[in-house]
Order: structure tokens, then C-alpha cells, then sequence
């Protein structure tokens, strides 16, 4: 599978700010999703990115909030704005086929406090 | 209901003996389902993927699949003290393209 990177891999905020995190593959990609997992808590999808055009959200998550871009098949960017301490959770990118049966593999995830 | 369940654990094993996991699903109609493993403080890796009902097994882990009775499990034989970690299941809900719902997660210890 294509080898996944994300950067930053962890930040402190302040709140009222906004954090952008970089999702980059080693080899163009199909499709490309954002989670979110809370402390102590499973993943949640945020996001389809599509390449393109604009993301596909999940209920609960909206464009104002979570801002994302993907300019070409190896590249992803989350923005977390206006950032609240109940945002702080580890945001992971992955990426995977368009098949159902194809397999999701993640990014090693960017670990956000806000303060 | 959680469309994806699975107890939160901790399950408890001592070294060498058999980890069961278990995973519930509601819908019916998903094709796909998948265990990752995720070490605290890292990200979530696959471990087996099962489509078809029956066992699928590779090396010291087995998948189950009963679509009929909506669940699947994960069988860790001679588990050691390294497969201490949280287990999830992920299945494709409404055979979505490739989105993933995952369950809460089953954290393991496996004690020496």
C-alpha cells in the first residue's frame, strides 16, 4: 500500500485559532477520507476528499468548520477553525480504492490540543 | 442502535491462550468488513479483511463471518503479550463505496 505521511503529528492551540493539517501519499490514490477520534473514543469520518472539487461531509460536519482541499492524487489538506477545546482529538487521513472490498490504510494521525 | 458494536473490554488473556473479539453490525446488507489493530498512540492497522462467510485465517488470527446472524469476530490463537491493544472492527455500511463505519473498539490485554 502507499505509504502515508501527515504533518504536523502533533500541535498545541490556542482557542479561537485555526490549524491546518498536510495529508501526503507516496503514489497517486483513488480516494482519501479525514476521521476524527476523540480521547478514549473510535474513529469518525469527517470527510471524503474528493480530488477536485469539493469534499464530501459526513452529518455533523460542516465545510465552515472543516475546510478541505485535495489539488491532485497524492495530497490533502484538513483546517480545523476556530478551534474549541472540544476539537482537541487525533485527526487521521487515509487512503483506499473506490471498491467496496477495498482496504483503508491510515496516516500515523496529528494529535491536537486546544487550550 | 450503533450501526457497528463491540464491547469495550477490557478483555483479559493470559499469554498463550485464545482472544475471542466479537462485532455486531445492523445493516444487513454490508459486504465488507475489516479488524484493525491500534496501539495507544498510534494509528489504527489492518489485520484481516473478510468478505464471504466462514473463517478466514492468517497466521495466528482468525476472522468469522456469519452474515446471517450479523456479526464477526476475530480469534487470536497463542495471543502474547504484544497483541495487547484496541481492536476495531470497521464495516461498509450500505456497501458505500469504500466508507468505513467503525465500532467503539475492544481493548485486549494479554497478561504474561
Amino acid at each position: 500500500s502507499a505509504v502515508i505521511s501527515q504533518k504536523p503529528s502533533r500541535d498545541i492551540c490556542q482557542r479561537g485559532t485555526s490549524l491546518t493539517i498536510q495529508c501526503q501519499v507516496d503514489s497517486q490514490v483513488t480516494m482519501m477520507f479525514w476521521y476524527r477520534q476523540q480521547p478514549g473514543q473510535s474513529l469518525t469520518l469527517i470527510a471524503t476528499a474528493n480530488q477536485g472539487s469539493e469534499a464530501t461531509y459526513e452529518s455533523g460536519f460542516v465545510i465552515d468548520k472543516f475546510p478541505i482541499s485535495r489539488p491532485n492524487l497524492t495530497f490533502s489538506t484538513l483546517t480545523v477553525s476556530n478551534m474549541s477545546p472540544e476539537d482537541s482529538s487525533i485527526y487521521l487521513c487515509s487512503h483506499g480504492g473506490q471498491g467496496f472490498t477495498d482496504t483503508q490504510y491510515f496516516g500515523p494521525g496529528t494529535r491536537l490540543t486546544v487550550l | 442502535q450503533k450501526e457497528v458494536e463491540q464491547n469495550s473490554g477490557p478483555l483479559s488473556v493470559p499469554e498463550g491462550a485464545i482472544a475471542s473479539l466479537n462485532c455486531t453490525y445492523s445493516d444487513r446488507g454490508s459486504q465488507s468488513f475489516f479488524w484493525y489493530r491500534q496501539y495507544s498512540g498510534k494509528s489504527p492497522e489492518l489485520i484481516m479483511s473478510i468478505y464471504s462467510n466462514g473463517d478466514k485465517e492468517d497466521g495466528r488470527f482468525t476472522a468469522q463471518l456469519n452474515k446471517a446472524s450479523q456479526y464477526v469476530s476475530l480469534l487470536i490463537r497463542d495471543s502474547q503479550p504484544s497483541d495487547s491493544a484496541t481492536y476495531l472492527c470497521a464495516v461498509n455500511i450500505n456497501n458505500a463505496g469504500n466508507m468505513l463505519t467503525f465500532g467503539g473498539g475492544t481493548r485486549l490485554m494479554v497478561k504474561p
